[in-house]
């Protein structure tokens, strides 16, 4: 298996336009998690998906973000509009219930640069 | 929300030694998580704890988990500089599978 698969690797936008990172989740697995990462704060886990059903979206910073999961193989993380706060490595991650033990696949995350 | 402590943030060894990351949750933990990450790349998983007193190891790391204390702790033997990144943990709680973050541990292997 290709491992779980992010795009872009890195996007640099200017304040104001409209991002949007995708992801790839391992076949087979039924959970999805989108994370962002800043030396700050840490990885921050934004919002997760359950057969493709959003479960929890605490973690989603305001009502700029959205993240859309249309089918089994793909998910969306969009900002509208962009902030240089946003700057930030977000990363996807998938795991299949039951298999915890085998550990949450990572991605290799999107570097965003808002300017 | 479960809050994972990590300490030391930062930590400088000379190849060769030995060291030990621990990890704190604020809550019951019911699977701890140890990952490591090279800058700019994703994270790579480790092992997985889920029994009180259990204990793993993967080449010369090994973690153990302290159910009573909630705690966790990775060592690593005759460090190599391969060794340096960021080790992350991470837990859920319950039987969900919302799995949440400590801040990191920076680890530097001088040659």
């Amino acid at each position: 298996d290709a491992g779980v698969i992010q795009s872009p690797r890195h996007e640099v936008t200017e304040m104001g336009q409209e991002v949007t990172l995708r992801c790839k989740p391992i076949s087979g697995h039924d959970y999805l998690f989108w994370y962002r990462q800043t030396m700050m704060r840490g990885l921050e886990l934004l919002i997760y998906f359950n057969n493709n059903v959003p479960i929890d979206d605490s973690g989603m910073p305001e009502d700029r973000f959205s993240a859309k999961m249309p089918n089994a193989s793909f998910s969306t993380l969009k900002i509208q509009p962009s902030e240089p706060r946003d700057s930030a490595v977000y990363f996807c991650a998938s795991v299949i219930t039951g298999r915890p033990n085998y550990g949450y696949t990572f991605g290799s995350g999107t570097r965003l640069t808002v300017v | 929300s479960q809050e994972l402590e990590q300490s030391p943030q930062s930590l400088i060894v000379q190849e060769g030694k030995n060291l030990t990351i621990n990890c704190t949750s604020s809550k019951t933990l019911y699977g701890l998580y140890w990952y490591k990450q090279k800058y700019g790349e994703g994270l790579i998983f480790l092992m997985m704890l889920q029994k009180g007193g259990e204990e793993k190891s993967h080449e010369k790391i090994t973690a153990k988990l302290d159910e009573k204390k909630q705690q966790s702790s990775l060592h690593i033997t005759a460090s190599q500089p391969s060794h340096a990144g960021i080790y992350l943990c991470g837990a859920h709680s319950g039987s969900n599978y919302k799995l949440t973050f400590g801040k990191g541990t920076l680890l530097t292997v001088n040659p």
